[in-house]
């Protein structure tokens, strides 16, 4: 089984709906984050969590709400998911390397397209 | 402007060669990821270093702090090296990460 596990890892949906994004780990990271990947543009934060009490906002958190629900489970919800959400959706988790910094880890991806 | 710029953005190389990828960034960080994107999506860290260099089979990593700059280097490409490479940095109180855009690389057999 996969470190970081992302579900569905395909999802085609309507203006409109809402869509939720599910991220688990087993590497036991506290650090959880939600990026958006497009087309020409580096990966971009849009939410990120240091542990179940701690959410904080990313760069483009802006039509995106999270939930922590265990140090295991992070979850990205688009609200009323409209087309310029289509995006490749990658969950990451991480945690304090030696020396202090982080080792990182992603999860497979979740394409989503919203027409 | 991205504070991390790589170079070039797109690379064909023809099996056998020797690659180099670059990374800059403009502000001081704590370490630096160079991330593997095969076609498919899923992205793998292939090394994470904040000083010197660091190698892993035909794959070399290096970064010069002072200069603010690390490349990539593969030895005798290979068409399974085609992909994308990103360059992502660790910096700021919450040692975010910020990502390049990435080098998207072909290796013609």
């Amino acid at each position: 089984d996969a470190d970081v596990t992302q579900t569905p890892r395909n999802r085609i949906t309507k203006t409109g709906k809402r869509i939720m994004l599910e991220c688990s780990q087993t590497k036991g990271h506290d650090r959880m984050y939600w990026y958006r990947q497009d087309p020409g543009l580096g990966l971009r934060l849009i939410y990120y969590s240091f542990d179940v009490k701690d959410i904080n906002k990313g760069e483009i958190s802006d039509g995106y709400s999270v939930s922590r629900q265990a140090q295991a489970k992070f979850s990205l919800s688009l609200e009323s998911a409209i087309p310029n959400q289509t995006a490749l959706y990658f969950c990451a988790t991480s945690e304090r390397g030696r020396g202090g910094a982080n080792v990182l880890t992603f999860g497979a991806g979740s394409r989503l397209t919203v027409l | 402007k991205n504070e991390v710029e790589q170079s070039p953005q797109n690379l064909t190389a023809q099996e056998g060669e020797f690659i180099t990828i670059n990374c800059s960034y403009s502000v001081g960080i704590s370490a630096l990821h160079w991330l593997q994107q095969h076609p498919g999506g899923g992205i793998v860290s292939l090394f994470m270093l904040s000083s010197g260099k660091k190698k892993h089979g035909r794959l070399i990593a290096t970064i010069n702090i002072q200069e603010k700059h690390s490349s990539l280097h593969i030895t005798a490409s290979h068409p399974r090296d085609s992909a994308v490479y990103i360059c992502a940095v660790i910096r700021g109180p919450g040692n975010q990460f910020y990502f390049g855009t990435g080098t998207s690389l072909t290796v013609i057999p």
